[in-house]
């Protein structure tokens, strides 16, 4: 079975602190993402890593970096956290080959105060 | 990026049950199609793939209609333990994926 493990379940910060998210996958996936879902706006793509030290912006990157210095991990940076970026933030990794679906982590509950 | 829309429900229904979801997509590239299942505070996770032809699997079917850019979902003989939100997604590019806002389904004695 294909494992995505996040760092933590639930995270609280405080407006301007610098938060990191890491997400690790077993299965040797080349590609990674991060996403946030929010209620009544869906998943929304952050940011993508197809190799290492590779990274792609998604739909909503602005706030956001990342970091794949390794296959199996990506980690997802608030640089400085505000209130809008509470969320729910899920981590995915999928092989590069073919029409291929995407394995999610269990998800990081972040509340920023 | 192009968009997949969803009836955001929710369907309540007894058990027993047959509900119908549907999906549109507006990207007529779009490649590939799946239905994932997301309960409430997890992950999503994948229901099934969505074929040109249409598959089943157990109570489950799915059915792709490309003329008209919707997919759907039938559950049939609903199972309390079928209450979920339904995710429609669209791999419109390589490993991108588009999802839908979901469908919330909730499956009542």
């Amino acid at each position: 079975d294909v494992k995505v493990t996040q760092s933590s379940r639930y995270l609280v910060k405080r407006t301007g602190e610098k938060v990191f998210l890491e997400c690790v996958q077993d299965m040797d996936h080349e590609n990674m993402f991060w996403y946030r879902q929010d209620p009544g706006l869906g998943l929304r793509l952050i940011y993508f890593s197809y190799d290492v030290k590779m990274k792609e912006k998604g739909d909503i990157p602005e706030g956001y970096s990342v970091s794949r210095e390794k296959k199996e991990r990506f980690s997802l940076i608030l640089e400085s956290a505000s209130t809008n970026q509470t969320s729910m933030y899920l981590c995915a990794s999928s092989f590069v080959a073919g029409i291929e679906t995407q394995y999610f982590g269990p998800g990081t509950r972040l509340l920023v105060l | 990026r192009k968009e997949v829309e969803q009836d955001p429900g929710p369907f309540n229904v007894p058990e027993g049950a047959t509900v119908a979801f549907n999906c549109t997509y507006s990207n007529s590239a779009s490649q590939s199609f799946f239905w994932y299942r997301q309960d409430c505070r997890k992950e999503p996770k994948l229901l099934m793939s969505v074929y040109s032809s249409g598959n089943e699997d157990g109570r489950f079917t799915a059915q792709l209609n490309r003329a008209s850019q919707y997919i759907s979902l039938l559950i049939r003989d609903s199972k309390l333990s079928d209450s979920a939100t339904y995710l429609c997604v669209v791999n419109d590019a390589g490993n991108m994926l588009t999802f839908g806002g979901g469908t919330r389904l909730m499956v009542k004695p």
